[in-house]
This record gives structure tokens, sequence and C-alpha cells, in this order.
């Protein structure tokens, strides 16, 4: 099956820093979401994006498909933003694969 | 719109009990998930839904889980009989529809925190 990476597995910002967290596939996927997981366990969508650039406020997201990857963008980071990143993609088989993660404390 | 519903939030059960999740989906969505999340992993897929019909159970342990969605709408997970590393949170997400052309998104629960003592 499809394997999906995560990097950093664990960051730590200043508030007001930015940052990029990537995702890594090893074949090609049907679509792509990013959540972000609050310290509740809520998952929150942020973005779908299977390919190409979207933005959202301070958040923005790349996916090259071709090269098997996409970017999440945190720009100004807040203490709010704190919590797991998680890259999610779905294969051929219509199965749903998490990455790991990426863990983010944002320090006031 | 309602989202994801998931009941209950907690539960804690002794291992060798059974214990059954709720959900229900975003009202129209046909394509309902189980999933598992331990501790500092990330989600792994259980059991997908298609309607009322199952696509994908493939990582579901069919010796103490089992799934049902009757009538296409709400669905239930079982684990009986419970072990202690089936701790974790148990995650319901729908999504409009499956297919490959369809580039839509999934949506989740609050899911259910279960303590296997």
């Amino acid at each position: 099956g499809i394997q999906v990476e995560q990097s950093p597995p664990d960051l730590i910002l200043q508030e007001g820093a930015n940052s990029t967290l990537r995702c890594n596939f090893s074949d090609s996927v049907n679509n792509l979401q990013w959540f972000h997981q609050n310290p509740w366990g809520q998952l929150i969508n942020l973005f779908y994006i299977p390919s190409g650039t979207k933005q959202n406020g301070r958040l923005s997201a790349t996916t090259v498909a071709t090269e098997r990857y996409s970017l999440l963008y945190i720009s100004s980071s807040q203490t709010t933003d704190s919590g797991v990143y998680f890259c999610a993609v779905v294969g051929g088989g219509f199965k749903t694969i998490f990455g790991a993660g990426t863990r983010l404390f944002v320090k006031a | 719109e309602a989202g994801v519903a998931q009941s209950p939030r907690y539960k804690i059960i002794e291992k060798r009990q059974s214990v059954a999740f709720w959900c229900n989906p975003i009202s129209g969505h046909a394509t309902l998930y189980w999933y598992q999340q331990i501790l500092g992993q990330g989600p792994k897929l259980l059991i997908q839904f298609q309607n009322n019909g199952v696509v994908d159970d493939s990582q579901l342990p069919k010796d103490r889980f089992s799934a049902e969605r009757l009538k296409g709408v709400d669905s239930t997970l079982k684990i009986q009989p419970a072990k202690l590393e089936d701790s974790a949170v148990y995650l319901c997400a729908s999504r409009l529809t499956r297919g490959p052309n369809s580039y839509n998104e999934q949506f989740f629960g609050p899911g259910t925190r279960l303590t296997v003592l």
C-alpha cells in the first residue's frame, strides 16, 4: 500500500514565526487532505488539495502530485496553531492512509 | 449544516467486556468510515461503507470487531470481547461520495475515547 511520511515529527516555534510541514507519499493518489487535530482531539479540515496551491488566511498548501509531495505553510504562527497536523491520502484502492503527523507547539 | 455525530464521547470498560459506538454522518453523505487512533499515532482506517455496503474492511480485526450501517445512514461499531490494546479513540468520518473523480472531503466526528482496563 501507499506509504505516507510527514516531516518534521515535532516542531517548536516562537509565536509569529513561519513554518513548512512536508508530506511525502509513495504512489499516485486520487486526493489529499491536510487536517489539524486540536488538543481536544477534533480533526479539523484545513485543505483538500490533490494538486495545485490553495490559501486560507495564514495557511497555504501546495501539492506537486507528479513528485509525490505536499507542503503546508503556516505564517505568523499563533499559540492556537498548536496541535498535530496530519496529511491523509487516498490511493487507487480508495483506502485512506494517514501520516504519523507533525506535532507543533507554538510558544507565546 | 450539522456535522458528524458520535456517541458516547468516553467509555471505560474492563477487558473481555463488549462495547458499541454509534455514528450519524452528515446528511446525504454516502460514504462512512471508522478509524482507530492510538495515542501518538495517525488514524488507521478500520472499515469503509458505501451506502449500506462494505467496500473495505481489510484492517478490521474481524474476530472481535464488527460494524454495520443499516439503511445506509447511521452506523455502529462493536468490540466483543475487548482487549487492553483496543484502548484508543474511535473516529467516524463521512464523505459525499466515493468515486475517483469525486474530489470532495472527509469530515470527522469528535470521536469516542475508549479505555480498556
